[in-house]
């Protein structure tokens, strides 16, 4: 079945840095969104991507859509402690419009000690 | 514009009760989304419905399992007999078709411990 993997599993960030984080399948898709999840809240949309190629842009966080559409990158610059938390991309189950999600495992974002 | 709302925030019941959980998703948004969340995982799709019609089903969603969304408004999500293996977050989602996107916004879930 559908599958979205995502990498890495979980990164530690230290105020300042730069972030990176991405999530492939196997399968094309012609949309890709990123959440982000708080401990114990619902996920928060951030960018939602609907074009091959297509670079957008909220505030500090950058997503690309992949060229395959079979992957999206999702970019954080110059970090702060509220960026951590869990980072979940999905996609259509099916590829189709009626926009019942899948979704990644997540990366998990935590300050360096 | 108010969010998505989910009621009760947290659940704890015991092996074999029912429980029922509610949700409000923002006005004007004709589809309504249930998924399921454990630990370590990403939400998986339960059901939906657009308007008061449920239109598709997972096979995560047991015989154990029902949905309802009488009025198109808010929707109901029950558990019978419920197992410890139920222990999840249970999150609704809502979206407007017609826009030309897929985005879903979600409720802050209702967390469900069977002991």
């Amino acid at each position: 079945g559908q599958q979205l993997n995502q990498s890495p599993q979980s990164m530690f960030i230290q105020e300042g840095e730069d972030v990176s984080m991405n999530c492939t399948s196997s399968s094309i898709f012609n949309t890709w969104l990123w959440y982000k999840q708080d401990p114990g809240e619902g996920p928060v949309l951030l960018i939602a991507l609907y074009k091959a190629g297509e670079l957008t842009s909220n505030g500090r966080l950058t997503a690309q859509f992949g060229i395959t559409r079979k992957d999206s990158f999702l970019n954080i610059s110059a970090s702060i402690p509220s960026d951590v938390g869990i980072y979940f991309c999905a996609a259509p189950l099916g590829g189709g419009s009626q926009g019942n999600l899948i979704f990644g495992k997540g990366t998990k974002l935590s300050v360096k000690p | 514009d108010t969010g998505v709302s989910q009621d009760p925030r947290h659940k704890i019941t015991k092996r074999g009760q029912n429980v029922t959980f509610r949700c409000d998703p923002i006005s004007e948004h004709n589809r309504l989304y249930w998924y399921r969340q454990t630990l370590g995982q990403g939400p998986e799709f339960l059901t939906y419905f657009q308007n008061e019609a449920q239109l598709e089903k997972s096979r995560l969603l047991s015989d154990r399992f029902s949905a309802e969304r009488p009025k198109g408004s808010f929707s109901t999500l029950e558990i019978q007999r419920t197992e410890q293996g139920d222990s999840a977050m249970y999150l609704c989602a809502s979206r407007l078709t017609g826009t030309g996107g897929l985005e879903q916004f979600f409720g802050p879930g209702t967390r469900l411990t069977v002991l």
